[in-house]
Order: structure tokens, then sequence, then C-alpha cells
């Protein structure tokens, strides 16, 4: 498959435990944030999103939560599960459909 | 409904030649973004096409440009390929007409090895 990504920071996490994500962004002006996943050969996939007139969100197994004061967003994965293994990225968006991306963190699921 | 398409997959090319990468997006989605993935860089921007016209671009050189078709399929154009132009390029594609964000849907990327 196709490798995404070097010298990831990397987050080894036991099957059913909790994963918690982080991410710093970097424009204040920033007014959407997404989470993507990405496996190896695909592209990124979307996972939940939120504006930031919110500061959390939830979805199926997962939330999203939005720290504007220090720009920091982060996502947590609930009962971890192997088909979680990827790099998760967050985006910002600045602006008529422009996405901005972190560097990735890879998710390693311990069986 | 079928999912963004890329071609081709992957592609090996040699310095100074000139590449066309090609993708259609999901039916009815006007909004078509390109994307360079490297392992030092990580995603980055390149441009955004909406009914046929540029409507964003990143902080790429010149050589890199793309364009859109009226079906909505579009093309990017890499020409004086250099080493450092390897990476996985991703297309997206989205509903969006203006206004605020709209998700982002993204192909599998070619894959551009340059020698």
């Amino acid at each position: 498959g196709e490798s995404v990504g070097l010298h990831l920071p990397t987050l080894s996490v036991q099957e059913g435990d909790n994963s918690i994500i982080n991410c710093a962004y970097s424009n204040s002006a920033s007014d959407y944030f997404i989470w993507y996943k990405q496996e190896s050969g695909k592209g990124p996939q979307f996972i939940i999103d939120i504006r930031s007139n919110m500061d959390k969100r939830q979805g199926q197994r997962v939330t999203v939560l939005l720290n504007k004061t220090v720009k920091h967003l982060s996502l947590q994965i609930a009962a971890t599960q192997p088909g979680d293994s990827a790099v998760f990225f967050c985006a910002e968006s600045y602006g008529n459909n422009r996405l901005a991306f972190g560097k990735g963190n890879q998710v390693v699921v311990i069986p | 409904k079928a999912g963004v398409t890329q071609t081709p997959r992957y592609l090996i090319k040699t310095r100074g030649q000139q590449v066309t990468l090609s993708c259609s997006p999901i039916s009815g989605h006007r909004s078509v973004s390109w994307y360079q993935q490297t392992p030092g860089q990580g995603l980055q921007f390149l441009f955004e096409y909406f009914s046929e016209t540029q409507r964003n671009k990143g902080n790429f050189p010149g050589r890199f440009s793309g364009r859109q078709f009226s079906n909505s399929r579009s093309e990017m154009n890499v020409s004086t390929l250099e080493l450092g132009d390897s990476a996985l390029y991703l297309c997206a594609s989205s509903s969006h007409s203006g206004g605020s964000w709209y998700e982002q849907y993204f192909g599998p990327g070619t894959r551009l090895t340059v020698t």
C-alpha cells in the first residue's frame, strides 16, 4: 500500500481502549475543522467535523473537541478497534473550500 | 453513487518530463480540489476548480497547473518535473458552491515517482 507518511507521531492503543489524538491548528480565523482518517493505499476519509461556534461534537464512537483559546483540536475514539489503525489528520478551513492539513498521527491498534 | 476516481494510480517519470493526472468527481459535484501529499510536507493544497474556473490556489510554482472541463472532470499538469515532485497527488470533490465549507470526498490518489 501507499506510504502515507514517515516519522509521524505514533499512538499505540490496546484494542478496546479509548484513543485521544491531538492537533494544534494555526489560523485563528479558521471557522471549520475536520478530522480525516487515511488508510494505506487510500485517500483521506471524512470522520467528523466541527464548526468554530461549537466546542464539542459527537459521532459514532468519535468525539471532537475544539478549544479556540489555545487553537487545539482533539479526536477521541471510543473502544478502539483494529480497523481504526490508520493515519489521522486534522484540517482547518479558513474560507472558500480550502483546507490546511496537519502533519498527521499514526494510530496503531494492538489486538 | 460512484466515488472520486483518479487515473492513473501509479506513474513513473524522469526529470524534465511533464505529466498530466486526471480526476473524475462524484456525480453532481462541481468543485474539484487537488492536494500534494509527501512524507516531509504532509498534505498541501494545490488549487481548486469550480465551474471550469480556478477559484483557489496554493503556494506552488507555476509548473503546477490544472483545468476543469464542463463535465466537472479535472486534470492537473506538472511541467519540467523535479525529483521533489514525487508524491501522492490527491483529488477531492465537493458540492460546495460558495460560502460555508462543504465536505470534501477524496479519491485514492495518483502516486507519481520522478527519477
